[in-house]
């Protein structure tokens, strides 16, 4: 399956801030996924990251508060806006379909850390 | 609507004991389901699939799982543990007859293998 490189790893920033997280795939995927994770917890999906077109963004996410890119098939961005310490998470890019079948998998980046102090 | 139970939070197991990390599902059409592990500080990894065909499919690191339609549960299976599989699992499912729908994900089990 397709290799996802996703940073930054972990950081650690002040609130009121912003951050913006990279996700880049080794192959043209379908779809891309943004997920948030608490340590030891399942996943909450964030959004969907479309293509050319604003992201589909789950009950409980805002564009304005998650804004997303994706210029193309292999790359998107997630910038958490604004972070409170609440936003403290580990946030995931996922991947979908490189073939369009749609038996396939998801594939995860190793996820950034963040801490909103 | 879709769901994912995994009714134990943790397991644990002696190391060279068979292990069991338990999945049921809902969705209204049919499945497709995955197993995912997680190890620490780590993203998702895929551990193994049921599309069709065969209730017992393999996988990575000698796992296994069986699909059970009549008990909607998709168990994840390995015959002899290893400390090094413990972990974090999570078990996935996606509706095959909604091409739209998302995956949808349990809770998590976490996976201690005891020396």
């Amino acid at each position: 399956s397709a290799v996802i490189s996703q940073k930054p790893s972990r950081d650690i920033c002040q609130r009121g801030t912003s951050l913006t997280i990279q996700c880049q795939v080794d192959s043209q995927v379908t779809m891309m996924f943004w997920y948030r994770q608490q340590p030891g917890q399942s996943l909450t999906l964030i959004a969907t990251a479309n293509q050319g077109s604003e992201a589909t963004y789950e009950s409980g996410f805002v564009i304005d508060k998650f804004p997303i890119s994706r210029p193309n098939l292999t790359f998107s961005t997630l910038t958490v806006s604004n972070m409170s310490p609440e936003d403290s998470s580990i946030y995931l890019c996922s991947g979908w379909g490189p073939s369009g079948s749609a038996t396939g998998e998801l594939f995860f980046g190793e996820g950034s850390r963040l801490t909103v102090l | 609507a879709q769901s994912v139970a995994q009714p134990e939070d943790q397991v644990n197991v002696a190391e060279g004991n068979p292990l069991t990390v338990k999945c049921t599902y809902s969705v209204s059409g049919n499945p497709y389901l995955f197993w995912y592990v997680q190890y620490p500080n780590r993203g998702l990894q895929f551990l193994l699939k049921y599309i069709t065909g065969d209730n017992l499919v393999k996988g990575s690191y000698g796992f296994e799982a069986e699909f059970n339609k009549s008990q909607t549960s998709f168990h994840l299976k390995k015959p002899s543990a290893l400390v090094s599989d413990s972990a974090l699992y999570f078990c996935a499912v996606r509706d095959r007859d909604n091409y739209g729908q998302n995956f949808v994900f349990g809770p998590g089990t976490r996976l201690s293998v005891l020396p």
